[in-house]
């Protein structure tokens, strides 16, 4: 199925830094969603963007659905140790019954004490 | 947020057994759930969606008589991995989205690791 893209594909960073990763989709999202993902569990909702232009945050988060509707980006400021894991992006198409998520190939981010 | 549940969280079977997995919506209804599998170091892909009282649909390439969803009710749905073989080894997890305003939202499972011998 479809994939969005989704960079970079990993990041190594000093506890305290800030980090920034995006997605860029060739067609249309109503939706964009970042989930993060801990070994073996599953994804748990970060952040959802439901208008074109919008600027969300959730603690030091911040995430934003670009105007076009084709891209989202995600920005963790101050990082920390327990930021660890795979980021993900997701874009739905809303509409009837179908709520389906396309997801990104992810983001993995290492946070060095 | 709301809570899905999913059991077993792991299971290690014989080759050509069968094997169920439970996803449950704690707190809320659902009347569509999602299937996705992930394998290592990979994003999750979808498999099907599943449908409260009618059949689920699935996405192509997803064998629907080997993957039989069924959602009998409106908390409740299950995925039985008919004749696993070890290339079925993977991290099944499922999703459910709340519903009113946040239905865009979709929550997951916990995942349940699935390993055939």
């Amino acid at each position: 199925g479809q994939q969005l893209n989704q960079s970079p594909q990993s990041m190594f960073i000093q506890e305290g830094e800030d980090v920034s990763m995006n997605c860029t989709s060739s067609s249309i999202f109503n939706t964009w969603l970042w989930y993060k993902q801990d070994p073996g569990e599953g994804p748990v909702l970060l952040i959802a963007l439901y208008k074109a232009g919008e600027l969300t945050s959730n603690g030091r988060l911040t995430a934003q659905f670009g105007i076009t509707r084709k891209d989202s980006f995600l920005n963790i400021s101050a990082s920390i140790p327990s930021d660890v894991g795979i980021y993900f992006c997701a874009g739905q198409r809303s509409g009837g019954s179908n709520y389906k998520l396309t997801f990104g190939k992810g983001t993995l981010l290492t946070v060095n004490p | 947020g709301a809570v899905v549940s999913q059991h077993p969280s792991w299971v290690i079977c014989k080759s050509g057994t069968s094997v169920k997995i439970e996803c449950r919506s704690l707190d809320f209804q659902a009347t569509t759930m999602f299937w996705y599998r992930q394998f290592p170091k990979q994003s999750l892909m979808l498999m099907a969606t599943s449908n409260e009282g009618s059949k689920a649909t699935y996405e192509q390439g997803v064998e629907k008589d080997k993957f039989l969803i069924n959602h009998a009710s409106l908390t409740l749905s299950t995925l039985t991995v008919t004749s696993a073989h070890p290339e079925d080894s993977s991290f099944y997890i499922c999703s459910a989205p709340k519903g009113g305003r946040d239905w865009n939202e979709q929550f997951f499972g916990p995942g349940t690791r699935l390993t055939v011998l």
